[in-house]
């Protein structure tokens, strides 16, 4: 199995700041006949489902604010939020789809400073 | 618009049996994937399983291989997640998710609570 592990667990950005999630996978979900990354982040906030912001590690998916962007390839991933709002706070999940079975990260809490 | 809608969670006795239901709309059903994915209280997210469009291909997470068992009526718009000999730890939010069959989850239900305890 495919191991996903979220570095930190929790951080606390000021509001208008930059909020850097990192994600690591056990072995590499680049798949090499396409290039592409098996990748994508979820948001969840408090009560509610999680929302889809990412796929192939780096498409943004529609509707998802453009301050939101995905980077990294292999093994490396990270999620980016450009200017932190109130609205942000959440547990944000990476998951890959690489290989069954599906994998997603233990999460990190992301919290207003 | 797209939606989701759980049912069938409930408290149940370890070793008991549960069906859970999950209604599709606003998009054609027969041409997804679906997959349960649950959530422990306080915990993060676990696939459990998936049943490909036509239901010919179904996954499931080795904790429960061989106890639940996942399948579909398209004529229905329906997936289900029939759950036996339940365990503690099958305590779970249990989503519903359509699943873009590359692998990721486009949309997802709110969740139906299964509570395992005696």
């Amino acid at each position: 199995d495919i191991v996903m592990a979220q570095s930190p667990d929790s951080l606390a950005v000021s509001l208008g700041e930059r909020a850097t999630l990192n994600c690591k996978s056990s072995q590499s979900v680049l798949y090499s006949s396409n290039n592409k990354n098996y990748l994508a982040w979820y948001q969840q906030k408090p009560g509610q489902p999680p929302k889809l912001l990412i796929y192939w590690a780096s498409t943004r998916e529609s509707g998802v604010p453009d301050r939101f962007s995905g980077s990294g390839s292999g093994t490396d991933f990270t999620l980016t939020i450009s200017s932190l709002q109130a609205e942000d706070v959440a547990v944000y999940y990476c998951q890959q789809y690489y290989s069954v079975p599906i994998t997603f990260g233990q999460g990190t809490r992301l919290e207003i400073k | 618009e797209m939606q989701l809608v759980e049912s069938g969670g409930d408290l149940v006795q370890p070793g008991g049996s549960l069906r859970l239901s999950c209604a599709a709309s606003g998009f054609t059903f027969s041409d997804y994937t679906m997959t349960w994915v649950r959530q422990a209280p306080g915990k993060g997210l676990e696939w459990v399983s998936s049943v490909s469009a036509s239901a010919d291909n179904t996954d499931y997470a080795d904790s429960v291989k061989g106890r639940f068992t996942i399948s579909r009526d398209n004529s229905k718009n329906t997936v289900y997640l029939q759950m036996n000999s339940l365990r503690g730890e099958d305590t779970a939010v249990y989503y519903c998710a359509k699943w873009v069959v590359s692998g990721w989850a486009e949309c997802w239900g709110q969740g139906t609570l299964v509570t395992v305890s005696s």
